[in-house]
């Protein structure tokens, strides 16, 4: 069965702290890895990752994959307080249309 | 407006009735999915949809049925509500180009289902 586990659970940080949320994985036939961040509402797309060792980054967000060891990570510098949110994680098989996700990692960063 | 877009966003109901949850969706997707998302469960596949008439289970299918008779409409419906299928619920979408998942799940806004 495809597993996703999301480390911490929880976390509470100051404005300009940099975070690292853990991502690890069990699937069959490994396709693709995403992240999400959820605030209020509906989750929005942050990342898709494919290859090992290839970063992903989008402003002070940034992503990394290594599938040998099955597990991704996601790198939040300077913290904002618009940063507090779920962060999701997600694999994706073979067949693109099976997404498991992950608890989340709630981030709470406080001004 | 394009995009996803789900009803009701709030229902309350009492067990043993009927709900039936909407999502309506413009872009012409191929898949579309229903998913929960209870406290420390993060989102669990309830049902997807490959294109119309197609439909299939996913990690958590009991007590909920799904139809997709046009490629912009997947309704779920839960036949009997139970306390247990309280739970906020997404409905998303993603297209295929080319034959290769973009990667990007497309989601609605919610709906929130209390069960008493």
């Amino acid at each position: 069965e495809d597993k996703v586990v999301q480390s911490p659970l929880s976390l509470v940080v100051h404005e300009g702290d940099t975070v690292t949320l853990n991502c690890s994985y069990e699937v069959t036939n490994f396709r693709s890895l995403l992240w999400y961040k959820q605030e209020k509402k509906a989750p929005t797309f942050l990342f898709m990752l494919t290859s090992s060792g290839i970063e992903k980054k989008s402003g002070r967000l940034s992503s990394i994959l290594d599938k040998k060891e099955l597990f991704s990570i996601l790198n939040i510098t300077a913290t904002q307080t618009g940063d507090s949110a779920v962060y999701l994680c997600a694999v994706v098989d073979n067949y693109g249309q099976n997404f498991v996700f992950g608890p989340g990692t709630r981030l709470s960063v406080l001004p | 407006d394009a995009g996803i877009t789900q009803s009701p966003r709030y229902k309350i109901t009492e067990t043993g009735r009927q709900v039936t949850l909407m999502c309506h969706q413009t872009w012409s997707h191929s898949y579309m999915f229903w998913y929960r998302q209870d406290l420390g469960h993060g989102l669990r596949l309830i049902y997807y949809s490959a294109a119309a008439d197609i439909t299939d289970k996913g990690e958590v299918p009991d007590g909920y049925v799904v139809s997709r008779s046009k490629t912009e409409n997947f309704p779920l419906t839960l036949e009997s509500a139970t306390r247990s299928q309280t739970s906020v619920y997404f409905c998303a979408s993603f297209p295929l180009v080319g034959g290769e998942n973009t990667g990007e799940l497309f989601f609605g806004e919610g709906s929130r289902l209390t069960v008493l």
